[in-house]
């Protein structure tokens, strides 16, 4: 079945640097993914939908400037967590739509950053 | 606003059956979703239900009541691989953002 591919798996930078995480669609197009951040014992939050070809949606209260978001092609979309701070240490997950199992999502393996 | 409201944990024994339920109120509707997520990994499928009903798949089983907000994901002749967070979802209409609520934490034990 479809595959949706996350790395790096986990990343541990220092504090103001900046980390890149990839989403990939694996044997089919993705137009649209979503980005999701995981704090422990909670539940998923939606950052943002990304577009491919424009403007990612970006959820009320997150920082469009802080949390780069490109979908420069059909397969790949990528999170770009700028300037980095430790409060920004979290589970980060993206998902598609894959029009497998009812539309519902097929999740990447997920980032665990950790901001040192 | 969007709210789902599900246990924080369960416990049951293994070879038993547990219920987990979800209410939901959210602006619009267009599916209710179960994932199961183990720690430190993704969310898995595990159903899905759009119209009221019970919808059965091997061990799991999915119900949903539109008019009351309400859906409960059961499982039978639980495993200990069970123990897992089990999260209820609701897509939006208009697209196929989906919210999510906080996941229940169900503990299978001997």
């Amino acid at each position: 079945g479809a595959v949706v591919s996350q790395h790096p798996s986990w990343v541990i930078c220092k504090s103001g640097t900046s980390v890149k995480i990839e989403c990939r669609s694996l044997d089919f197009q993705a137009t649209t993914m979503f980005w999701y951040r995981q704090f422990p014992k909670q539940s998923l939050m939606l950052m943002a939908t990304s577009n491919e070809g424009s403007k990612a949606t970006y959820e009320q209260g997150v920082e469009k400037d802080k949390f780069l978001i490109n979908h420069a092609s059909l397969t790949l979309s990528t999170l770009t967590v700028t300037s980095a701070h430790p409060e920004d240490s979290s589970f980060y997950i993206c998902s598609a739509i894959t029009g497998q199992e009812n539309y519902g999502y097929t999740f990447g393996s997920g980032t665990r950053l950790t901001v040192v | 606003g969007q709210n789902i409201d599900q246990p924080t944990e369960m416990t049951a024994t293994e070879g038993a059956i547990v219920q987990i339920n979800c209410t939901y109120q959210t602006s619009g509707f267009n599916g209710l979703f179960w994932y199961q997520q183990h720690a430190g990994e993704a969310p898995t499928f595990l159903s899905y239900n759009v119209l009221d009903g019970l919808e059965e798949k091997g061990r799991f089983s999915s119900f949903l009541s539109r008019s009351k907000g309400y859906s409960y994901l059961l499982l039978k002749e639980l495993q200990m691989k069970d123990s897992a967070s089990y999260l209820c979802a609701v897509r939006d209409t208009g697209g196929f953002k989906t919210i999510f609520g906080a996941g229940t934490r169900l503990f299978v034990k001997a």
